[in-house]
């Protein structure tokens, strides 16, 4: 069964308005995290974002935030402000604690920000 | 700082022959490591990842094995490579096992493109 789930295969966002990308995660262990990550056309993957499964608050960081809702295992990725340079493929992933501490990834959404 | 090396940035190989990707980590000691692969506009693959040296997890079986022969030193190998080896290769290293609250993920190497033809 697919862990991750990330149902907008692409999107197309006018700059500077916020974008929201989806993600809906599965998973039976009390102990986890998530993770979102941008990956440019260069192909290094770049950390943006952590929640993890005890957190409270949702997490943010600069224009990026995460919409965490634990009961609907769901974990958006919300950018404001977008820009030329967010345009890229995103990542959502979950690592959980008793699997060996692997991360486990959704297949990606890619993110397209007009001028 | 800890940084991870990867290498070559490229490959260009033909079907049949060997294949050996090399990763390094610096300034860290006993990191788990991974190798992922992705294919042209995929998600990424978990291949294989290792807990310390000699220890090697498989996920997916394939053609393709890793080695662990020092503790930050991570080799991805082929015998023989098939056509649909091709793709982007990424290592990761990741320093807090089972940390349920800790913040770190993974940090990746460049990646390596390889091309099997």
């Amino acid at each position: 069964a697919q862990k991750i789930t990330q149902t907008q295969p692409g999107m197309f966002v006018q700059e500077k308005e916020a974008v929201t990308l989806d993600c809906t995660y599965d998973t039976s262990d009390p102990s986890y995290g998530l993770f979102w990550y941008k990956q440019p056309s260069s192909g290094e993957m770049i950390f943006l974002i952590y929640q993890g499964s005890y957190d409270q608050q949702n997490a943010t960081e600069g224009r990026y935030s995460l919409n965490f809702q634990k009961a609907r295992k769901s974990a958006n990725l919300v950018i404001s402000a977008s820009q030329l340079g967010d345009s890229a493929m995103y990542f959502c992933a979950m690592r959980e604690v008793n699997r060996d501490d692997k991360i486990i990834f959704g297949k990606g959404t890619r993110l397209h920000i007009l001028p | 700082s800890q940084t991870i090396h990867q290498w070559p940035a490229t490959l260009v190989q033909p079907v049949g022959s060997p294949l050996s990707l090399e990763c390094t980590v610096e300034g860290t000691s006993n990191p788990n490591l991974y190798w992922y692969r992705q294919a042209a506009g995929r998600g990424l693959q978990l291949l294989f990842y290792s807990v310390g040296i000699g220890q090697i997890s498989s996920e997916v079986p394939q053609n393709l094995s890793a080695s662990r022969p020092q503790d930050r030193q991570f080799i991805l190998s082929s015998k023989k490579l098939l056509l649909s080896d091709s793709g982007f290769y990424l290592c990761a290293w990741s320093a807090f096992p089972s940390a349920a609250t800790s913040y770190y993920g993974y940090t990746f190497g460049s990646g390596t493109r390889l091309t099997v033809v």
